[in-house]
């Protein structure tokens, strides 16, 4: 059963651009969730997604940052017009359900520089 | 909202050596706590972690943690480490329900042998 996947794993823009982070999920798992780390932080929840459904996003930015989980295909979470205070590694994790008692598994991760 | 101290964002430790990384959480009713570990270039993995029931649990490579309710703290122990612990441990919270974890800022471990 491979782990949780992300892609790329890292990930250079410019100011301006936007960037797209996937996750594809463990196999059986509905829950998605995404945090931010930024360099000497801890990591910080963004947005907890299930399938076709935003769950809750009040971690998430207000402007420019937005995510979603189709019914087919991989969790994304863009960034659109990144600034360099975007910068830092974005974890995707997922697990089974929604309770406390199903693990949240963690992929590597995706390193977004913004020069 | 809950918090999460690690006091200590480094601790060197020579091999076989006893280790202690401190966790302390804001206080609240209900809370589940959780001890991740990110070896370099790595996601994060869980280590262990409290729910209800016995307040110490154990992992299976050697690590436990107590919950302690009255100091609000889930410290994590080994009484004998290994060079193949390096790595940055983070504790975390939750509160009752489909609340997001919060993390700690982390506590990097270095090894030496």
């Amino acid at each position: 059963n491979a782990g949780v996947m992300q892609n790329p794993r890292h990930l250079v823009r410019r100011r301006g651009q936007e960037a797209r982070l996937r996750c594809s999920p463990m196999k059986g798992h509905s829950h998605v969730y995404w945090y931010r780390q930024l360099p000497e932080e801890g990591l910080k929840f963004m947005v907890y997604l299930q399938k076709e459904n935003i769950i809750d996003e009040s971690g998430m930015p207000k402007e420019r940052f937005s995510a979603e989980f189709p019914k087919e295909g991989p969790s994304i979470l863009r960034i659109q017009q990144v600034v360099r205070g975007d910068s830092a590694a974005y974890f995707c994790a997922s697990s089974p359900g929604g309770s406390l008692r199903d693990t949240q598994y963690f992929g590597p991760g995706t390193r977004l520089t913004v020069l | 909202a809950q918090s999460v101290t690690q006091l200590d964002s480094q601790v060197p430790v020579f091999e076989e050596a006893p280790v202690e990384l401190r966790c302390n959480y804001s206080s609240s009713v209900s809370v589940y706590l959780f001890w991740y570990v990110q070896y370099p270039n790595q996601g994060l993995q869980l280590l262990l972690k409290y729910l209800s029931g016995s307040t110490l649990v154990e992992s299976i490579n050697g690590f436990e943690a107590e919950f302690n309710k009255s100091q609000t703290s889930f410290h994590l122990r080994k009484p004998s480490v290994h060079i193949s612990d390096t790595a940055e441990y983070f504790c975390a919270v939750s509160s009752s329900g489909n609340t997001p974890l919060v993390f700690g800022k982390g506590t990097r471990l270095s090894v030496i042998a």
